[in-house]
């Protein structure tokens, strides 16, 4: 079946441009997450998605990042005035909900953001 | 908010020998606990979890320990293969509801 999809996979960006990132999840998942990966680096969390409750934002870096996911399904990433600092790739990952558990998170193949 | 911690943040092993990674989490009611592979260039992928209700779990030359007590949880590879080389995240999560929370990553080599 098919996967966490996102879009676009590369995007070469100016410095002060706005950008916009596109994460489709697996249909029915109710979990949605974004995390910025830099070169060789670890999974920095930016913000997640869990049904209809208030998104946790707690790792978005600045003001300049913000995040919508519409009807429950597709979530697009924003980030305004981009910066050097904010070249990384981006990853999306989505999973269902399990009771009282978390299930396994599938992750889509990332947009590379370069910021010249 | 959860704190994971994942050392060592290198490891080297030779073909055939046994590589660990060990982690610790901060919040006592974490109860699932999945490891995630990531190749070079390629997304992570999930190889194991662990949930709190049981202390191992094995998959072939994967196990996974965890320890409730001492709050911290273990990735264990035996007889390394040079595909295991790889980037690991260890991570936690305390709830359907609550973040999944990562460890920075060991970048595993195998050294042929």
């Amino acid at each position: 079946g098919a996967g966490v999809s996102q879009s676009p996979s590369n995007k070469v960006t100016e410095k002060g441009k706005d950008v916009e990132l596109r994460c489709d999840p697996i249909s029915g998942h109710t979990a949605l997450y974004w995390y910025r990966q830099s070169l060789g680096q670890g999974l920095e969390f930016l913000i997640y998605f869990q049904g209809n409750s208030a998104p946790d934002k707690s790792g978005l870096p600045s003001d300049r990042f913000s995040a919508e996911r519409t009807g429950g399904s597709v979530s697009t990433l924003t980030i305004q005035r981009t910066q050097q600092e904010d070249s990384a790739v981006y990853l999306c990952a989505s999973s269902l909900r399990g009771g009282s558990y978390n299930l396994p998170l599938h992750f889509g193949n990332g947009t590379r953001l370069t910021v010249t | 908010g959860e704190n994971v911690e994942q050392h060592p943040s290198t490891l080297s092993v030779q073909e055939g020998d046994s590589a660990v990674i060990k982690c610790t989490y901060s919040d006592s009611a974490s109860n699932y606990f999945p490891w995630y592979k990531q190749e070079l260039g390629k997304r992570p992928q999930l190889i194991i979890d662990i949930r709190s209700n049981v202390g191992e779990k094995k998959d072939q030359r994967i196990a996974v320990t965890l320890n409730k007590t001492a709050k911290h949880f273990s990735l264990h590879i035996t007889e390394t293969q040079p595909e295991d080389s790889a980037v690991y995240f260890c991570a936690a999560s305390n709830g359907g509801y609550q973040k999944v929370t990562f460890g920075i990553g060991t970048k595993l080599q195998v050294i042929p």
